[in-house]
């Protein structure tokens, strides 16, 4: 595997279950991140892992929970969703300056 | 605070035909400017990058942007297109460091036989 993997691809959930969405980077990169994309809005910012240091989104709900083992794995754990919480949820990586490399994303829907 | 304007939603445009997608940005001292494509149902994919230098930048695909600081700007061009081009663009702005990218609201290129 190259460059920045996610999965699962597609998760349908209802409000009640608990999920994870899973985010690996092979690029050797020291920050990761977690966007949420949802139609006719700005891609949103939620989490950041650099060098072992988490910043966040004040505005991320708590439903949101993320998790970084280690500088190659990013977790997204989910639980109590709504319905608003559907989106595309996207895993990018980046060393240094803020170029930053994307996964293909996973397409959540909450029902 | 940074922002990025991108002051067109959708564009169509015909192949083999020029193209100019718009972006104009806020930001305090020199920016570091981007812009991504993504495809439908993919992750964004780095087109090109502004962070010193020479002003205009040299992407793939055959895409260029020229930085001008004068009018806040960093706007993409394709001097022909190609059916594959279509997709969604957007311009982000970041200060250098980890965690601050702003990204615009996108814009969609359609293109037409």
């Amino acid at each position: 595997e190259t460059g920045v993997t996610q999965t699962p691809r597609h998760l349908v959930m209802g409000m009640t279950n608990k999920k994870s969405l899973k985010c690996e980077q092979h690029l050797g990169h020291n920050a990761m991140y977690w966007y949420k994309q949802s139609a006719k809005k700005p891609l949103e910012l939620m989490f950041v892992y650099s060098l072992e240091e988490r910043v966040e989104n004040n505005s991320v709900p708590s439903r949101f929970s993320p998790e970084c083992p280690n500088s190659s794995h990013l977790f997204l754990h989910l639980h109590t969703l709504q319905p608003e919480d559907s989106a595309l949820y996207l895993c990018a990586s980046s060393q240094t300056t803020n170029e930053q490399f994307f996964g293909p994303g996973t397409r959540l829907t909450v029902l | 605070a940074q922002s990025v304007t991108q002051p067109d939603i959708h564009i169509t445009v015909s192949e083999g035909a020029s193209l100019e997608l718009r972006c104009n940005y806020s930001y305090g001292a020199t920016p570091y400017l981007f812009w991504y494509v993504q495809s439908p149902g993919q992750g964004l994919q780095l087109l090109l990058k502004y962070f010193s230098g020479d002003t205009l930048v040299q992407g793939i695909k055959g895409f260029e942007a020229e930085f001008k600081r004068s009018q806040s700007s960093f706007n993409l061009r394709k001097p022909s297109v190609h059916w594959s081009d279509a997709a969604e663009y957007f311009c982000a702005v970041g200060s250098g460091g980890y965690q601050k990218v702003t990204f615009g609201t996108g814009t969609k290129l359609q293109v037409i036989p």
